[in-house]
């Protein structure tokens, strides 16, 4: 069974500041995919990154970085010089492809609060 | 523009009826799913569908069901088997092939039953 555990469940930072989000997942296939998304307060959840499982290079997008670990299971997610419009709750998720299809399992999500 | 849409935002029922939350998609996407979320809790997959004419349950169907006779619409109706409906209810596409694809998120539906 598939598994994804986001132990922290709500941060709190002050704007300019930097933050990481943790990620840790459990799954017996080899070959499998790491999602994050984001949902703002309106609901929505929005694509933010895809990693394939053979791809262990970190990736960075304006604010926005990962770090793939494959050794210890985790795909942290990191803001950088964060801004209030980062406020929103973070998912992360997994899909082992194959006959699954794109069946995500998620994790529990970090609340990510960003005061001015 | 191209997206998903879920009607209604709102939606309220009394305790024993069933109610149907509508989903459709113009992304030409094949595949399609419904999640639910409670408060505080990550999302949980209920029914997907790979291809019209076809669909699975997910971890947890009970007390769902629902129908793709159409590509882009995809609703699910929440009976009055389910004991617990009051949650926040998202459905999502995605292109259908070998590679897991990102899901493409509507704006979901809060269902509260009293």
């Amino acid at each position: 069974a598939q598994k994804v555990t986001q132990a922290q469940t709500e941060i709190s930072v002050v704007e300019k500041e930097d933050v990481t989000l943790d990620c840790v997942y459990e799954t017996r296939d080899t070959t499998y995919y790491l999602f994050w998304y984001k949902q703002p307060p309106s609901g929505e959840l929005v694509f933010l990154i895809r990693r394939n499982s053979f791809d262990e290079q970190n990736e960075i997008s304006g604010r926005y970085s990962w770090n793939f670990q494959k050794s210890t299971s985790s795909f942290n997610f990191t803001i950088t010089a964060s801004q209030v419009v980062d406020s929103a709750v973070y998912f992360c998720a997994l899909s082992g492809g194959g006959a699954a299809g794109n069946k995500l399992t998620f994790g529990g999500g970090t609340r990510v609060l960003v005061k001015p | 523009d191209g997206g998903i849409t879920q009607s209604p935002k709102y939606l309220f029922r009394k305790e024993g009826q069933n109610v149907t939350l509508s989903c459709e998609q113009n992304l030409n996407h094949d595949a399609m799913y419904w999640y639910r979320q409670d408060p505080g809790q990550g999302l949980r997959l209920i029914y997907y569908s790979q291809i019209v004419n076809d669909f699975q349950k997910g971890d947890i169907a009970e007390g769902y069901s629902v129908s793709r006779e159409k590509k882009e619409s995809f609703p699910l109706t929440v009976t009055s088997a389910q004991k617990n409906p009051t949650a926040f209810y998202l459905c999502a596409s995605s292109p259908r092939g070998g590679l897991p694809y990102e899901q493409y998120f509507g704006p979901g539906t809060r269902l509260t039953v009293t």
